[in-house]
């Protein structure tokens, strides 16, 4: 089955710099890669995602980067701010296929940003 | 708008005892996913109904079940608790239209197995 393998799983950076978080996909019929942010003690939100047909997404502070090829996809956080402190979780979908509702996640990585 | 409404928030059964969740989706939303999380494992996938049809299943034992009515609110139930099931027993509610596929998740449910 699908597998996703997400990277670092901590990350600590100083209030200002970027953060990236990148993540591997196994299955080359993915097609969705959508990023969750859990602040503690709170539910996943969306914060973006993109498509197999487009290689770059931004919106605002964060982008998502997406290497068909290689089967890869990253997280860029710029200008971090402590509200940006979370667990960040990535996934892959295949949309048309049977997978319904099976987001396949990656293991989370914790962002902690000081001020 | 109303988000995903999860039902009860946290509770505490023991060892044997089988427990029942509920979810209420987004207005509109026919397709509920269930999701275990816990730190060891993560975010795991457990079931995903569509008008009242269990359309994927992911790998947990029989003792996991669920259903969804016809108002789109779905529960799942399990039976027999056992330790290991102590986790967050997160729904997420999504359109299932082509493109419209994102799912929005609910607070979770917080379930302990003492």
């Amino acid at each position: 089955g699908e597998n996703v393998e997400q990277h670092p799983s901590t990350l600590s950076v100083q209030e200002g710099d970027s953060a990236v978080i990148k993540c591997t996909y196994s299955d080359s019929a993915s097609n969705y890669f959508p990023w969750y942010k859990q602040e503690l003690g709170k539910r996943p939100q969306l914060i973006i995602d993109i498509r197999s047909n487009v290689g770059e997404k931004k919106d605002q502070r964060i982008a998502v980067t997406l290497n068909k090829t290689a089967k890869h996809f990253s997280l860029h956080i710029t200008e971090t701010q402590p509200e940006d402190s979370a667990v960040y979780f990535c996934a892959s979908y295949r949309v048309g296929g049977t997978s319904y509702g099976k987001l396949t996640f990656g293991q989370g990585t914790i962002l902690t940003v000081h001020p | 708008k109303a988000g995903v409404t999860q039902t009860p928030r946290y509770l505490i059964k023991t060892r044997g005892q089988q427990v029942t969740l509920s979810c209420s989706p987004i207005s509109g939303h026919r397709s509920v996913s269930w999701y275990q999380q816990t730190p060891g494992q993560g975010l795991q996938f457990l079931f995903e109904y569509f008008s009242e049809t269990q359309r994927n299943k992911g790998n947990f034992p029989g003792r996991f079940s669920g259903r969804q009515f016809s108002n789109s609110r779905s529960e799942m139930n399990v039976s027999t608790l056992e330790l290991g099931d102590s986790a967050l027993y997160l729904c997420a509610s999504s359109l299932d239209r082509a493109g419209a596929n994102v799912l929005t998740f609910g607070a979770g449910s917080r379930l302990t197995v003492l």
